[in-house]
């Protein structure tokens, strides 16, 4: 168990809706980062958090967005959906974002759109 | 930019042996990281190893270890002592831009009774 948690564990919806994926990182972490694992694309980052801010962007599409909260759990909306934006979607966190530092990751939020 | 190289889509390996997951990399950084996740069958990413690019030694957790050969940019993975729960798939990853992990392809490793 890293420590880091994600709800839901499984998503099923429909193309056009609008999900939520929560994420609380371990405790004492700030930095929280959020990736999505494909058949086609393989692990790509999405965006990064710390304490509250953000921090980096990678290949996130406009449709999705985040943010970190001041107890630090953090959220990522996904909307519009698309077929291709079936998924499995990971949160990670790290302690304050150093290049050096072990990312854990959560379990997961695995996506599908119907 | 990084870029992480896995060019064994899959292997296999018997129970009680060691295997070696290759990995290379590309980076221009004069300092950075290699990490070693598993992903086993129930999705979650756990990480393993890391290795700093100024450690003297190669970085040992267990039954893991990294064969780190940095002239040839190469941080290899090796399992000893294979176990069933050990067949997963096994990524490796380094630091890009603001500390973004880039993800090799994975290596799916299978250990065999």
């Amino acid at each position: 168990d890293s420590g880091v948690t994600q709800t839901p564990k499984h998503l099923i919806t429909a193309t056009g809706q609008r999900v939520t994926l929560r994420c609380s990182p371990r405790s004492g972490d700030l930095s929280v980062y959020w990736y999505q694992q494909s058949l086609d694309q393989g692990l790509q980052f999405l965006i990064q958090y710390y304490n509250g801010e953000e921090r980096a962007k990678g290949n996130i599409l406009e449709r999705f967005s985040a943010q970190q909260f001041p107890d630090l759990h953090s959220e990522l909306n996904l909307s519009s959906l698309e077929l291709g934006d079936s998924a499995l979607y990971f949160c990670a966190s790290s302690v304050v974002g150093s290049i050096q530092e072990t990312q854990y990751f959560g379990p997961g939020t695995r996506l599908l759109v119907l | 930019a990084q870029k992480i190289t896995q060019t064994q889509p899959g292997m296999f390996v018997q129970e009680k042996e060691a295997v070696t997951l290759d990995c290379t990399y590309d980076t221009s950084d004069p300092s950075y990281g290699l990490f070693w996740y598993k992903q086993p069958s129930s999705g979650e990413m756990i990480f393993l190893i890391y290795q700093g690019s100024y450690d003297q030694q190669n970085a040992t957790e267990g039954r893991y270890s990294l064969n780190f050969q940095k002239a040839r940019k190469s941080a290899n993975l090796v399992i000893s002592a294979s176990q069933l729960g050990d067949s997963a798939m096994y990524f490796c990853a380094m630091p890009g831009g603001y500390n973004k992990l880039i993800f090799g392809a994975g290596t799916r490793l299978a250990v065999h009774p």
